[in-house]
């Protein structure tokens, strides 16, 4: 079973405006990274945040992390076109082996010009 | 540095056949992890390798296995195929680092199985 739901599945937009995808997990974790996914390809690694951080910045990208709420949030900021792709979270299980990612169902996004 | 290369990339197999799927890690990366990606279950781990050793297994049947060479690379091998083994598979590498497992990885471009 997965660990990580995301929501919304899927979110259209319009060039310029900005994009939040949610993430949550049910059990405790030792980090929670964002990865980003075009067209069934391989998968990009964007941002990785730990169990004791609550916010990460890296360009346009904002990550927040609840732990509290088992919840993250990906903000992508100013999307452009170049920003349609599918975006998962993973998390590494406190104890559950460093590099075994478990991911979420992921959001598929759509950035129009 | 030369990113994490898989082969081949496109692979048509038939029912009960075996298949073979190779990945080459970044330099340097001793750790290789292996990833099944379907429509229907999504991306689900199957097993990690280090330093030859398979570290981590995820939940999937014995007619997957794996093994890794002393150069780092790994390859899985699937036995007696399954309809529903197409899919993607991702393999991904990362190098140990003094994160205490907060380490990213670098995923290759993935091997596409269709078995017909």
């Amino acid at each position: 079973s997965q660990q990580g739901e995301e929501d919304p599945q899927a979110l259209s937009i319009q060039e310029g405006e900005n994009a939040t995808m949610n993430c949550s997990y049910k059990t405790s974790i030792n980090n929670l990274q964002w990865y980003r996914q075009n067209s069934g390809r391989g998968l990009v690694h964007l941002i990785l945040i730990r169990s004791n951080e609550r916010e990460k910045h890296s360009g346009r990208l904002r990550v927040t992390l609840d732990t509290s709420k088992k919840s993250s949030s990906l903000l992508i900021t100013a999307s452009r076109a170049a920003d349609t792709a599918s975006y998962f979270c993973a998390t590494v299980l406190l104890g559950g082996g460093y590099n075994k990612l478990i991911f979420g169902a992921g959001t598929r996004l759509a950035v129009h010009p | 540095k030369a990113g994490v290369t898989q082969t081949p990339r496109y692979l048509i197999k038939t029912r009960g056949q075996q298949v073979t799927l190779s990945c080459s890690p970044i330099s340097g990366h001793r750790s290789v992890s292996w990833y099944q990606q379907t429509p229907g279950q999504g991306l689900q781990f199957l097993f990690e390798y280090f330093s030859e050793t398979q570290r981590n297994k995820g939940n999937f049947p014995g007619r997957f296995s794996g093994r890794q060479f002393s150069n780092s690379r790994s390859e899985m091998n699937v036995s007696t195929l399954e309809l529903g083994d197409s899919a993607l598979y991702l393999c991904a590498s990362s190098s140990p680092g003094a994160g205490g497992g907060n380490n990213e990885q670098f995923f290759g471009p993935g091997t596409r199985l269709t078995v017909l």
